[in-house]
């Protein structure tokens, strides 16, 4: 089945500073979708982004289809940022459950 | 709009003991989706229903588990003889899945202990 691969696996930042997550993936998608989730471990949406660029406030995220990455920007952190990303795809074909990273575990202090 | 819902929130149960864990949908959605997810990883596919039937249950890791979606709304995941290692949190999650589209969005989980 596809491998997703999500860098880096724990990220420490102050309060302001920026980000970049990473997900690699091994095969071509029809669905890609980054998660925060949060301490109470609720999925929270962030983007449905199987292609393409697109921007959410202080979030944007792009993915690179042909070359199969995603990439999720996380502008002027807040505290309330903290929590695991997940990064998540599906290759379609009939196979549409969603197969997750193992996610990057962001904190970010005040 | 209300959410994908979950229920119940928590369940204790002894090894051995049968379970059911139930899922409701976003209103209008087609597909839904079961996940389960133990500590320190992502989520991992069980079984996908498009309105009635299962579609893909690829996911399931034994003949103890199994899902129902009789009217193709609600859904209910079953585990007979539990044991220890089936400890997780169960997640569903439900999909509008039009064409080209299948933005799935996840309820707040059941969290499973086997004792």
């Amino acid at each position: 089945g596809i491998q997703v691969e999500q860098s880096p696996p724990d990220l420490i930042l102050q309060e302001g500073a920026n980000s970049t997550l990473r997900c690699n993936f091994s095969d071509s998608v029809n669905n890609l979708q980054w998660f925060h989730q949060n301490p109470w471990g609720q999925l929270i949406n962030l983007f449905y982004i199987p292609s393409g660029t697109k921007q959410n406030g202080r979030l944007s995220a792009t993915t690179v289809a042909t070359e199969r990455y995603s990439l999720l920007y996380i502008s002027s952190s807040q505290t309330t940022d903290s929590g695991v990303y997940f990064c998540a795809v599906a290759s379609g074909g009939g196979a549409d459950g969603l197969t997750f990273g193992k996610g990057t575990h962001l904190i970010i202090q005040p | 709009g209300a959410g994908v819902s979950q229920t119940p929130s928590n369940k204790v149960t002894e090894k051995g003991k049968y379970v059911e864990l139930r899922c409701d949908p976003i209103s209008g959605h087609t597909a839904l989706y079961w996940y389960r997810q133990s500590l320190g990883q992502g989520p991992e596919f069980l079984i996908y229903f498009q309105g009635t039937g299962a579609a893909d249950d690829s996911g399931l890791p034994n003949d103890r588990f199994f899902a129902v979606r009789p009217e193709g709304s609600v859904s209910t995941l079953k585990i007979q003889r539990t044991e220890r290692g089936d400890s997780a949190v169960y997640l569903c999650a439900s999909s509008y899945r039009t064409s080209g589209r299948d933005e799935q969005f996840f309820g707040p989980g059941t969290r499973l202990t086997v004792l």
